[in-house]
């Protein structure tokens, strides 16, 4: 199976801040990368899927970047609403795994 | 509304059984693919499975955690998703989701999720 590593685990920010979360891949999966939010007690929310294109109706200060083994999540200017957990996913192969979660807090 | 809701969980004795529906709204089932991903207490997402549509004769993979006990199942005719979960045990206590595979890729409907919670 292929292994993904995000890091942070967590990180603290402050409205107006830029977060950066980064996510790789155990191997190469060209862009079969997705990224999804989740909010405590709630079903994940799909934000971006290959790697970079923004899923219909997400904010445009959410941004993914990256291919091959290295991907980032980019949140310009973040705000209130976008405290929450972030998940990257590979769909490259089965089955399609998901990094641990990256937690971003209020500082 | 393009909608998913989960249902079907419960409290079950470890070795037990319990049958979790997935029923659609918004949308036509029977061109997409569905998913199963779980996601135990306080944990990350976890995927379980998924079934293909009938173009691709339903076909199903599972996690290697899962396979041989779960199995996924559809009814287009009832816009409903199935996930059969059998030889119950207490790792499998976890929030389950269905999730539609998106036009594109990725997982761009979710379900609010149903408990399972295997216990004595």
């Amino acid at each position: 199976d292929i292994q993904m590593t995000q890091s942070p685990s967590s990180l603290s920010a402050s409205v107006g801040d830029r977060v950066t979360i980064t996510c790789r891949a155990s191997q190469s999966i060209g862009s079969y990368l997705n990224w999804y939010q989740q909010k405590a007690e709630k079903a994940p929310k799909f934000l971006i899927y290959a790697a970079s294109s923004l899923q219909s109706g997400v904010p445009s200060r959410f941004s993914g970047s990256g291919s091959g083994t290295d991907f980032t999540l980019t949140i310009i200017s973040l705000q209130p609403e976008d405290f929450a957990t972030y998940y990257c996913q590979q769909s490259y192969t089965t089955p399609p795994t998901f990094g641990q979660g990256t937690k971003v807090e209020i500082k | 509304e393009v909608q998913l809701v989960e249902s079907g969980g419960g409290l079950v004795q470890p070795g037990g059984s319990l049958k979790l529906s997935c029923a659609a709204s918004g949308f036509t089932l029977s061109g997409s693919s569905m998913h199963w991903v779980r996601q135990a207490s306080g944990k990350g997402l976890e995927w379980v499975g998924r079934i293909r549509s009938k173009t691709s004769n339903y076909a199903t993979e599972y996690a290697a955690s899962v396979k041989g006990r779960f199995t996924i199942s559809r009814d287009d005719s009832k816009n409903t998703a199935y996930l059969q979960v059998n030889s119950l045990k207490a790792e499998d206590t976890a929030v389950y989701y269905c999730a539609r595979h998106g036009p594109w890729d990725g997982l761009d409907v979710w379900g609010q999720g149903t408990t399972v919670t295997v216990s004595s």
